[in-house]
């Protein structure tokens, strides 16, 4: 059983389409988060989220939107695709409210922006 | 401001040791995380050091020195399969992990 998943795993899409990735977890965590790693490997934090707060990290436009049905679930949307938005997305989700640091990646999901 | 410095790659040879080195300036300190990425992977979780010294698992330590801003990843008997990126993170006062780039570890038979 895939703990954490998302999809689609690769995505290719035109400038300016909208475009989402979702994520769901089944290990009853608390917290999800969607990360961004880039070509030169550096994983930086997008948003972190859990019933009680949605923390975005103030340097990702806001063409990019976090959305969450439920716990299991934190989908992530981009308006307005632009080529540097071409990197491997990875959601993760921790136990608890607060980042414990133990984190579980899903596989990823690599956007490239023609 | 928030710092994480580690080799960018590494070569070493199957069977023998490896040690990779980081040393990280962060605002507030709640411990330090390694991870490990092969290729076109997820990361997956490694190690958590919090006090100083050295937390064994197996074919993997690590080491903290909270005093000097250091830890090291020490991989014992290297097997092919260890060939992947080692990725220091050290967690800051709002407990956000600060990543680095990584160290791409090259084993050789």
């Amino acid at each position: 059983d895939t703990a954490v998943s998302q999809t689609p795993k690769y995505l290719v899409t035109q400038m300016g389409n909208d475009k989402s990735i979702k994520c769901e977890q089944n290990l009853g965590h608390d917290t999800m988060y969607w990360y961004k790693q880039d070509s030169k490997k550096f994983l930086k934090i997008m948003f972190s989220y859990n019933n009680k707060e949605l923390i975005i990290n103030e340097t990702v436009p806001n063409r990019f939107s976090p959305k969450s049905p439920d716990k299991a679930h934190l989908n992530l949307h981009i308006n307005s695709l632009e080529l540097g938005d071409s990197a491997v997305y990875f959601c993760a989700s921790s136990q608890g409210d607060q980042n414990t640091g133990e984190l579980f990646f899903g596989e990823g999901s690599r956007l490239t922006v023609l | 401001g928030q710092n994480i410095d580690q080799p960018t790659e590494m070569t070493a040879t199957e069977g023998a040791i490896v040690q990779i080195n980081c040393t990280y300036q962060t605002s507030g300190f709640n411990g330090l995380f390694w991870y490990q990425q092969h290729a076109g992977e997820a990361p997956t979780f490694l190690s958590y050091n919090v006090l100083d010294g050295l937390e064994e698992k197996g074919r993997f330590s690590s080491f903290l020195s909270r005093s000097k801003g250091y830890s090291y990843l020490l991989l014992k008997e290297l097997q092919m399969k260890d060939s992947a990126s080692y990725l220091c993170a050290p967690m800051d006062s709002n407990y956000q992990l600060i990543w680095g780039a990584g160290t791409k570890l090259i084993i050789k038979p």
